[in-house]
């Protein structure tokens, strides 16, 4: 069974500084994505990772993947308060009945 | 950009009676889910459909029933609610695009059952 584990699961960091959050599954798989969810909303997509390796980046967030070491990171620099969101990375498994596992998500608090 | 619509926001049942909690997209995506996500689980699938017709279990499907009878309708039922059942239900839907399966969810349907 797959899993996937993130870490920290609550992180609250002032404006300005640098932090990253892990993603660690259980099984092969080289696809990953990262997903961000603001209070009281749905969730939307940030970021696909499709090989090992995979660097994206948008603005002050950079997700890479590294596939051999099954571990994802979402890199945050010189954190605004409008990044205060929960972030979520999912698992995609061929072998899984191409379903999406998701991890319990990462809730990020930036204060001023 | 794709949409997918949840018909309800909110709901509030009673023990007992039978939900239905309708999703819809708009982007003819051959794919779609149903999630819930609870305080401290993540998000847990619960059905997911690659087809008209066809639909599979995911991972806590008891309790639950999906129908897709049309490509881009796809229900949840709860054939008789209960109190552990409260919970944020997510749709969402996606294709397949340079093997990515990016999921577009919906604003989510937060139902209470009393």
């Amino acid at each position: 069974e797959l899993k996937v584990e993130q870490n920290p699961l609550f992180l609250s960091m002032q404006e300005g500084k640098n932090y990253t959050i892990y993603c660690n599954y259980s099984t092969t798989s080289d696809r990953l994505y990262w997903y961000r969810q603001d209070p009281g909303k749905s969730l939307e997509s940030l970021f696909v990772l499709l090989s090992n390796g995979a660097v994206k980046q948008e603005g002050r967030l950079m997700a890479s993947l590294d596939t051999k070491a099954r571990l994802s990171t979402l890199h945050i620099t010189a954190a605004v308060h409008d990044l205060s969101a929960t972030y979520f990375c999912a698992v995609y498994l061929e072998t899984n009945a191409g379903k999406s596992t998701f991890g319990d998500g990462t809730t990020l608090t930036v204060k001023p | 950009d794709v949409k997918v619509t949840q018909s309800s926001r909110y709901l509030v049942k009673r023990t007992g009676e039978k939900v239905f909690l309708e999703c819809v997209q708009d982007m003819d995506h051959e794919n779609m889910f149903w999630y819930r996500q609870d305080p401290g689980l993540g998000l847990r699938l619960i059905y997911f459909s690659y087809d008209v017709k066809m639909k599979e279990k995911g991972d806590i499907p008891e309790g639950y029933s999906v129908s897709r009878e049309k490509k881009e309708r796809f229900s949840l039922i709860l054939e008789s609610a209960s109190t552990n059942q409260t919970s944020m239900y997510l749709c969402a839907s996606s294709v397949t695009v340079i093997r990515a399966n990016v999921l577009t969810f919906g604003a989510g349907s937060r139902l209470t059952v009393l």
